[in-house]
């Protein structure tokens, strides 16, 4: 069974560009989350969905946004991008509230 | 606010060492998992352990949920054990809170 899928594995940005990251949750999955981990940190939480609807927001401003689709995949979108965004960008799915697995990330460089 | 502490943040050994690395955490969780993160960043699922004992291999995990730790335990140190260790914890909301990771060396 394939894992997550995240796509594109690499992405370069100019400052106030706009960004959209997708994410194939593991079959049967329907929890999708985002998370944020920028270097020497562990990830922080960025936005839960569910069934297409959002649960939880983590502590990020307005700029980022994400949706999930009706086959559980889910897109982040981050508008008008800073220096500091860039990040890796991690995206896991899980059933309801048990055991998260993980993507294998998008590397974003903002310059 | 939800802590979660990750000790030491720093760990060293030669190869064929034991170690043990710990995870504290501030408030009671519905899951746990430990984590190992791969030199290009994608996180490896080692256990999901909210409480009590498991194992797999040369590593072993128990977490103590009414004294809020965990620990991680890996025997005969090889190479490829080098990484980043994060636990995470939920607590009864939609997201997982991970500690800062220890950054484990293993010199052969």
């Amino acid at each position: 069974d394939a894992g997550v899928t995240q796509s594109p594995t690499h992405l370069i940005k100019t400052r106030g560009q706009h960004v959209t990251l997708r994410c194939s949750p593991i079959s049967g999955h329907k929890s999708v989350s985002w998370y944020q981990q920028v270097l020497g940190q562990g990830p922080q939480f960025i936005f839960q969905y569910y069934e297409k609807e959002e649960r939880g927001r983590g502590n990020f401003p307005d700029r980022f946004s994400a949706r999930q689709f009706p086959n559980y995949s889910s897109e982040l979108n981050v508008n008008a991008l800073l220096l500091g965004d860039s990040a890796l960008y991690l995206c896991a799915s899980s059933r309801a509230r048990t055991e998260a697995f993980f993507g294998q990330g998008t590397r974003l460089t903002v310059v | 606010g939800i802590q979660v502490e990750q000790s030491p943040p720093d760990l060293i050994l030669q190869e064929g060492a034991n170690s043990t690395l710990r995870c504290n955490f501030s408030d009671s969780v519905n899951n746990l998992q430990w984590f190992h993160q791969n030199p290009w960043g994608q996180l490896i699922n080692l256990f999901y352990i909210p409480s009590g004992t498991k194992q797999n291999g040369r590593l072993s995990a128990t977490t103590v949920a009414t004294e809020r730790y965990s620990l991680l335990y890996i025997s005969s140190s090889q190479t490829t054990d080098s990484g980043v260790y994060f636990c995470a914890a939920n607590f009864g909301n939609e997201k997982l809170t991970f500690g800062t990771g220890t950054r484990l060396t293993i010199i052969p």
